[in-house]
């Protein structure tokens, strides 16, 4: 089983959705979460970090849910720019790094 | 400013070729980390240094050897390249106090035939 695994998508949505990822991680000693988004196999961008408070900017919500391990990514409001691969990324107390292998978004007119 | 700064952006390989991947950050970032992403997947952890003269190793470390030279740089060694190697490897690093954000180099392409 992976570390991290994420929703395999795609998603194809039309604009103006609303759209929910989920993350799900194995590690409890994990301290930190993260969206990033990545467009083409560019780098990867930071989206947002993810709280258990929640987190949210804009039409992007970020949750943690430490009991169930999972971190999930609501997009509300889908606009065509944000078509993109979305990847979840956990951060060990020791420093390790782990990504899911990332969900498609694709929002069409 | 220039963040993190990878070379060369392309390299092209034989098989049995030996090449170094270079890294640098400005940011005085004390963490670094290698990755590779093949189509269709995430980033797969080769190795990471969370400190200046610390090295471990990820998911993928076999094939790989790295050194962090100084707290600025983190190379990644390729000592006999082989086709399996073919990927994108990107080099990042994470700011220290608490934060965790990594920050990401553009990426190296590599083929190796």
């Amino acid at each position: 089983r992976k570390e991290v695994e994420q929703d395999p998508g795609p998603f194809n949505v039309p604009e103006g959705a609303t759209v929910a990822f989920n993350c799900t991680y194995s590690n409890s000693a994990s301290q930190s979460f993260f969206w990033y988004r990545q467009d083409c196999r560019k780098e990867p961008k930071l989206l947002m970090s993810v709280y258990s408070s929640g987190n949210e900017d804009g039409r992007f919500t970020a949750q943690l849910n430490r009991a169930s391990q999972y971190i999930s990514l609501l997009i509300r409001d889908s606009k065509l720019s944000d078509s993109a691969t979305y990847l979840c990324v956990v951060i060990s107390n020791a420093g390790k790094s782990t990504f899911g292998d990332g969900t498609t978004l694709t929002v069409k007119p | 400013n220039a963040g993190v700064t990878q070379t060369p952006k392309f390299q092209v390989l034989k098989t049995g070729q030996s090449m170094t991947l270079q890294c640098a950050q400005d940011m005085n970032h004390n963490s670094m980390y290698w990755y590779r992403q093949d189509p269709g997947m995430g980033l797969r952890l080769i190795y990471y240094s969370a400190s200046e003269g610390t090295t471990d190793k990820g998911e993928v470390p076999n094939g790989y050897n790295v050194s962090r030279l100084n707290k600025r740089e983190f190379s990644l060694r390729l000592e006999s390249a082989a086709p399996s190697q073919t990927s994108v490897y990107f080099c990042a690093s994470m700011s220290s106090g608490g934060t965790d954000i990594q920050y990401f180099g553009a990426g190296t392409r590599l083929s190796v035939l």
